[in-house]
């Protein structure tokens, strides 16, 4: 079975300061993979996602994230983080060929003035 | 381009009374989902449509939830009855087809007491 790996839980920053959250998968092929946001009472929004090629993926509001093969990782990048990105952020994996998303449990970020 | 519309967004009912919950997709999104969010975790598919059809209902307890999509576009989620451990929250999402991006509604809080 496939699953997906956020280990940290919540995260705070300091607005300005640049963020990164973690995900792993454990796949024995390389899936799809998605980056959510969710904001309070809100639903998802998809950020950004990887199918192939670069590896090094470009989203909105000035996200980004990397596959890395080698450590099964697709983690989610900011340089700069802004008060409005607190929110909760899920990684989504799909299988390749499949049709359904399977998300981690979450990372709450929390930024500081 | 108006989203996924779910209602209600919030509802409170006593255990073992019935609850409906109803989305309103994409205009022209062939593939609806369901999922469910419990508190501090991800959303975890419940049942996904193409057009009228249930493709995939593996992961809905048939004894107390049903769904319906009639004529293809609006769904209707029912538990009868509910239970505490019902509390949730109830996402709806369209896409265009089964692998296209999913774009979620804003959810539906259930409060069962």
């Amino acid at each position: 079975a496939q699953s997906v790996t956020q280990p940290d839980i919540h995260i705070t920053v300091s607005e300005g300061a640049s963020l990164e959250l973690r995900c792993n998968y454990s796949y024995g092929a390389t899936p799809y993979l998605f980056w959510y946001v969710q904001s309070p009472g809100q639903g998802l929004q998809l950020l950004l996602k990887y199918f192939s090629g670069d590896t090094l993926v470009q989203g909105i509001k000035g996200f980004e994230a990397e596959f890395k093969r080698s450590q099964s990782s697709f983690n989610l990048r900011k340089p700069s983080v802004h008060w409005s990105d607190a929110a909760e952020y899920f990684c989504a994996v799909r299988k390749t060929g499949a049709n359904n998303l399977f998300f981690g449990t979450g990372t709450r970020l929390t930024v500081i003035p | 381009e108006a989203g996924v519309v779910q209602s209600p967004r919030y509802k409170i009912i006593e255990k073992k009374q019935p609850v409906a919950f109803w989305c309103n997709p994409i205009s022209g999104h062939n593939t609806l989902y369901w999922y469910l969010q419990n508190l501090g975790q991800g959303p975890e598919l419940l049942i996904r449509y193409e057009n009228e059809e249930a493709v995939d209902d593996s992961q809905l307890p048939k004894d107390r939830f049903s769904a319906e999509r009639l004529k293809g576009v609006d769904s209707t989620l029912k538990i009868q009855p509910a239970e505490l451990g019902d509390s949730a929250v109830y996402l709806c999402a369209s896409s265009l087809g089964t692998r296209e991006t999913q774009y979620f509604g804003p959810g539906t809080r259930l409060l069962v007491l």
